[in-house]
């Protein structure tokens, strides 16, 4: 089925760990989002790439980076975990423009 | 005060009640969106629009630019439409980024 394809669903990391987020789409995308989820707090957006060779910091990039490996993939990485970076993640893709948004399934993600 | 206001934070209703959630806005917009975050966590895109009205089955959305303010709307609710609905707004100075608000949890009994 055509979407957005996150891997891993659930994780756990201990303090200092690293670990990388894949996602994937298949829908021809130009653009590609990571968002993180905490209780009582909207979506915020973390990292996005408007186009295959280009990313962007969001509202709370410091503690991640990304890399677009190529239209279809963005990836996210945490260098070492924190306790604060505990969260759901999502990823989402769009065509660009003036056209909707397709989210992945989401990570829940625990450090501990 | 946040950029993306939802209201009611949760709410309750009965099997067949007319459900509205709102909206308001403090930027200027090029695009609203309302997605549907189900119990299970999946986010699916409900609408987008930028002006008038849409209908998708018993789902109604609206929005007025001057006054900065959407509705969503579903009609002979159901316990399948409970689940937590999310604004978002998308600024057409910010290329297609979004701004979210924090979602209404909608619980509808049977």
């Amino acid at each position: 089925n055509a979407g957005v394809t996150q891997t891993p669903k659930f994780q756990v990391l201990k303090t200092g760990q690293s670990m990388t987020l894949q996602c994937a789409q298949d829908m021809n995308h130009n653009s590609m989002y990571w968002y993180r989820q905490d209780p009582g707090m909207g979506l915020r957006l973390i990292y996005y790439s408007a186009s295959e060779g280009t990313t962007d910091k969001g509202e709370v990039p410091n503690g991640y980076n990304v890399s677009r490996l190529n239209k279809r993939e963005f990836s996210l990485r945490l260098e070492s975990a924190a306790p604060s970076q505990t969260s759901v993640y999502f990823c989402a893709s769009s065509p660009g423009g003036a056209y909707g948004y397709t989210f992945g399934s989401g990570t829940r993600l625990t450090v501990v | 005060k946040n950029e993306v206001e939802q209201s009611p934070q949760n709410l309750t209703a009965q099997e067949g009640e007319f459900i509205t959630i709102n909206c308001s806005y403090s930027v200027g917009i090029s695009a609203l969106h309302w997605l549907q975050q189900h119990p299970g966590g999946g986010i699916v895109s409900l609408f987008m629009l930028s002006s008038g009205k849409k209908k998708h089955g018993r789902l109604i959305a609206t929005i007025n630019i001057q006054e900065k303010h959407s509705s969503l709307h579903i009609t002979a609710s159901h316990p399948r439409d409970s689940a937590v609905y999310i604004c978002a707004v998308r600024s057409g100075g910010s290329g297609s980024r979004l701004t979210f608000g924090e979602g209404t949890q909608l619980t509808v009994n049977p």
